[in-house]
This record gives structure tokens, sequence and C-alpha cells, in this order.
């Protein structure tokens, strides 16, 4: 069945590293792929999304590509700040949404 | 738009006792709604999905009886615990689906409903 690996977490990085989270998947036909980002108390929140292969979806510094060729949509940003540290999603969706187990990022000043 | 609001944010109840959650779609209406569970450092739940006039599909191992969902109207679904107990406590989140191929496989979520029960 349809499915989401995420990297596991936590992460810890200082302010202006890179980020890379990885998430690969696993699914039949053409499913859109999504991050989303969950801040300490809040639901979900769309960070970005793709809808097809080779797709590139971006937002507030972060970009994720849809790669089928190796079933990745790695979230990226080159710089983090403090306010980034929140836990994010990876999830692909067909009839219904499936989630990756969630990446927990804390960025120190 | 597509905005999903959820009440309450916070509730506390005694154990034994029922609770009602509210999910509402804001500017759109929707047809589909889902209800996740979340429990501390875990991902999301699918607990069940929601369309309106006709009654939930609860995913496995999810009990229909305890978590009693409604979807009376285009814009409003709820999820009511039934004789809550202390196991019960954890995050409760609902979205919906947009209707229409903009949002074509895209769901919005709602803020969260904390429940704890003592």
């Amino acid at each position: 069945g349809d499915s989401v690996t995420q990297m596991e977490g936590p992460v810890t990085l200082s302010e202006e590293a890179f980020l890379t989270i990885n998430c690969t998947y696993t699914a039949t036909g053409y499913p859109s792929l999504f991050w989303y980002v969950q801040y300490p108390g809040e639901g979900l929140q769309l960070l970005l999304k793709a809808t097809k292969a080779d797709d590139k979806g971006s937002n507030k510094g972060f970009e994720a590509t849809y790669r089928k060729e190796t079933t990745s949509f790695h979230l990226e940003k080159g710089s983090v700040q403090v306010s980034d540290s929140a836990v994010y999603f990876c999830a692909l969706s067909r009839n219904q949404f499936y989630f990756g187990t969630g990446t927990s990022l804390t960025v120190i000043p | 738009g597509a905005v999903v609001s959820q009440h309450p944010s916070r509730v506390i109840c005694k154990s034994g006792t029922s609770v009602k959650i509210e999910c509402r779609s804001l500017d759109f209406q929707a047809t589909t709604m889902f209800w996740y569970r979340q429990f501390p450092k875990k991902s999301l739940m699918l607990m069940a999905t929601s369309n309106e006039g006709s009654k939930a599909t609860y995913e496995q191992g999810v009990e229909k009886d305890k978590f009693l969902i409604n979807h009376a109207s285009l814009t409003l679904s709820t999820l009511t615990v039934t004789s809550a107990h202390p196991e019960d406590s954890s995050f409760y989140i609902c979205s919906a689906r947009v209707p229409g191929t903009l949002h074509y496989n895209e769901q919005f979520f709602g803020p969260g409903t904390r429940l704890t029960v003592l």
C-alpha cells in the first residue's frame, strides 16, 4: 500500500545552517506530495506541495522537488532561522493522506 | 481561502463524560471531512472519513460507538467522544477536502483540539 518514510529526528541545527529532511514514498500511480509544518500546540500548516513529477514546491525559503525516479520529496532550506523550529511532516495524497512520522527541528541561535 | 476551524481548541473533562468537537469549513462547502488523532511526538492517525449526509467510514481499530461522527451539513462535522477515559486524551485534528480540480488531492487542516480527560 501507499506509505511515506521520513527521516528520523530530532534534528538540531545552528542558525543559518543548511537543512535537509529526507522523505521517500511508496505509491501506485501519481500521488500529490506535501510538506506540512506543525508549531508547538498548533495544527498542521501546509508548507509546500507538488502535484506531478519534476515539480518544485517552494515557500518561505523551503524547497522540495518531486523526484519520481527516486520516489523522493526531500525538504531543503539554505539558511534556517530560530523561527523554523517545529515538526515537519511529509505526506502523500491519492484518495487519502498518508503521513510520515514527522521530524522535529530545533534551530539554536 | 479554504479555512477550516475547530472548536474548542482545548477541553478538559472528567472521566465518563462526553465531549463534542466541531469542525467547520469557513469559506467553502466540504462534502468530505476527515478526523485524525495525534499522540504526543507521533504522526497523525486517520480515524474516520466523514461524508455529508451519510455515515462516516471508520478506520480499522477505531471504535465507532465511542467516536461518534456527524456530518449534517456541508460546512460542519462533529466528533463526539463518548464516555471519555484518560486514554482518550489526545490532540484531535480535522481536515476538509476542497471540491473541484484546483486543489485536487489536497486537504486543509483545522488548528486541532487538545482533549484532556481527568
